[in-house]
């Protein structure tokens, strides 16, 4: 099954700022997924980035407040622009996995604290 | 009405007791479905994916009844470690979004 790489782990920013977080798959796959999680509540789905177009974007989730890239098959990173404390939350990437477990791998998620 | 809804919890079990909770799914046309595991302050992890025929995986039996809508998921044997939230997770039929029911809590008691 696929290996992800994200990070940072957690980070605590001040209100107005942006953070960048990334996830490096250790495969080549064809769509990534990013959820956020706020606390106590299940995930939500942002977006999803395919390679060599535009993300889409769920209901209530705009491209200004959440840029995504996909420069690459194994590579993308989210950015939540000028955060506000309801911004803090845990952020997690995800990619389907096939074989013989089929299912879908999530990264190890970002912390995030907006003060 | 969510697309997919648990009962939260908690439930409070001694070591060595059955445990068995049931979520619903809104969507009829709703295709996969997956039992993942979640750990306080950890991503949620794959415990099993449910079949149609019902599914067993050590001591962890799913079941999915498709006239009613619900999937179930079964623990004998508890142990101390299969404390956590579980989350039940639908997708629906040619549609890589997956819907997230809030989760059940376990907790197993020594």
């Amino acid at each position: 099954s696929a290996v992800i790489s994200q990070k940072p782990s957690r980070d605590i920013c001040q209100r107005g700022t942006s953070l960048t977080i990334q996830c490096q798959v250790d495969s080549q796959v064809t769509m990534m997924f990013w959820y956020r999680q706020q606390p106590g509540q299940s995930l939500t789905l942002i977006a999803t980035a395919n390679q060599g177009s535009e993300a889409t974007y769920e209901s209530g989730f705009v491209i200004d407040k959440f840029p995504i890239s996909r420069p690459n098959l194994t590579f993308s990173t989210l950015t939540v622009s000028n955060m506000s404390p309801e911004d803090s939350s845990i952020y997690l990437c995800s990619v389907e996995v096939t074989g013989v477990a089929y299912g879908y791998t999530f990264g190890s998620g970002t912390r995030l604290t907006v003060v | 009405r969510k697309e997919v809804e648990q009962d939260p919890g908690p439930f409070n079990v001694p070591e060595g007791a059955t445990v068995a909770f049931n979520c619903t799914y809104s969507n009829s046309a709703s295709q996969s479905f997956f039992w993942y595991r979640q750990d306080c302050r950890k991503e949620p992890k794959l415990l099993m994916s449910v079949y149609s025929s019902g599914n067993e995986d050590g001591r962890f039996t799913a079941q999915l009844n498709r006239a009613s809508q619900y999937i179930s998921l079964l623990i004998r044997d508890s142990k101390l470690s299969d404390s956590a939230t579980y989350l039940c997770v639908v997708n629906r039929y040619n549609d890589y979004k997956l819907s997230f029911g809030a989760g059940t809590t376990v907790t197993v008691r020594a």
